[in-house]
């Protein structure tokens, strides 16, 4: 079972270029996020999709933008990276839990970014 | 003052060893609470939910103490295996934000 893939796993890029990374899950979830995760720090919520056709900002939301394109498909893009979005990107996906709060978290195996 | 707070570590123990670490949070709100476990370059993956009456998965322990606002999570046994940071996960009140904790990190040695 694939469950959440991210892409690409590794990627250099230059300050002020431009990428999107992708991330994709099969097991039909409704709500879908992305996360940075730095040293020494908790993983930090970026932007978030609760259904398809809505996205929200989470904690650190500056200098991305997100694409829920359809229930499986969620997009993180960089528009002019910086050097401080260095960091680990996880995608994750979930249900709800008890009482509709949120459930299990599924992550992707992250994607490691560098901006030199 | 950090929403979640853990000690950072590392806690360097035994194999056969009993450890436990603390969680606090800030938020009063909060209702779903969790452990999650990272291995070292890998991706959280969720060792277990937290109830109020605190539960048992066996030789993990995981307890919740609302009135001070604390969470616990108790491994017996330790294994070689066990080896990973533990990532301390609470809800903000909302439904659809966790707040991590930056994760205690485990070293069980031979």
């Amino acid at each position: 079972n694939a469950g959440v893939t991210q892409t690409p796993k590794f990627q250099v890029l230059k300050t002020g270029q431009s990428m999107t990374l992708q991330c994709a899950q099969d097991m039909n979830h409704n709500s879908m996020y992305w996360y940075r995760q730095d040293p020494g720090m908790g993983l930090r919520l970026i932007y978030y999709s609760a259904s398809e056709g809505t996205t929200d900002k989470g904690e650190v939301p500056n200098g991305y933008n997100v694409s829920r394109l359809n229930k499986r498909e969620f997009s993180l893009r960089l528009e002019s990276a910086a050097p401080s979005q260095t960091s680990v990107y996880f995608c994750a996906s979930s249900e709800p839990g008890l009482a509709g709060f949120i459930g299990e978290l599924f992550f992707g195996e992250g994607s490691r970014l560098t901006v030199l | 003052r950090k929403e979640v707070e853990q000690d950072p570590g590392p806690f360097n123990v035994p194999e056969g060893a009993t450890v436990a670490f603390n969680c606090t949070y800030s938020n009063s709100a909060s209702q779903s609470f969790f452990w999650y476990r990272q291995d070292c370059r890998k991706e959280p993956k969720l060792l277990m939910s937290v109830y109020s009456s605190g539960n048992e998965d066996g030789r993990f322990t995981a307890q919740l103490n609302r009135a001070s606002q604390y969470i616990s999570l108790l491994i017996r046994d330790s294994k070689l295996s066990d080896s990973a940071t533990y990532l301390c996960v609470v809800n903000d009140g909302r439904y659809n934000k966790l707040i991590f904790g930056a994760g205690t990190r485990l070293a069980v040695h031979p």
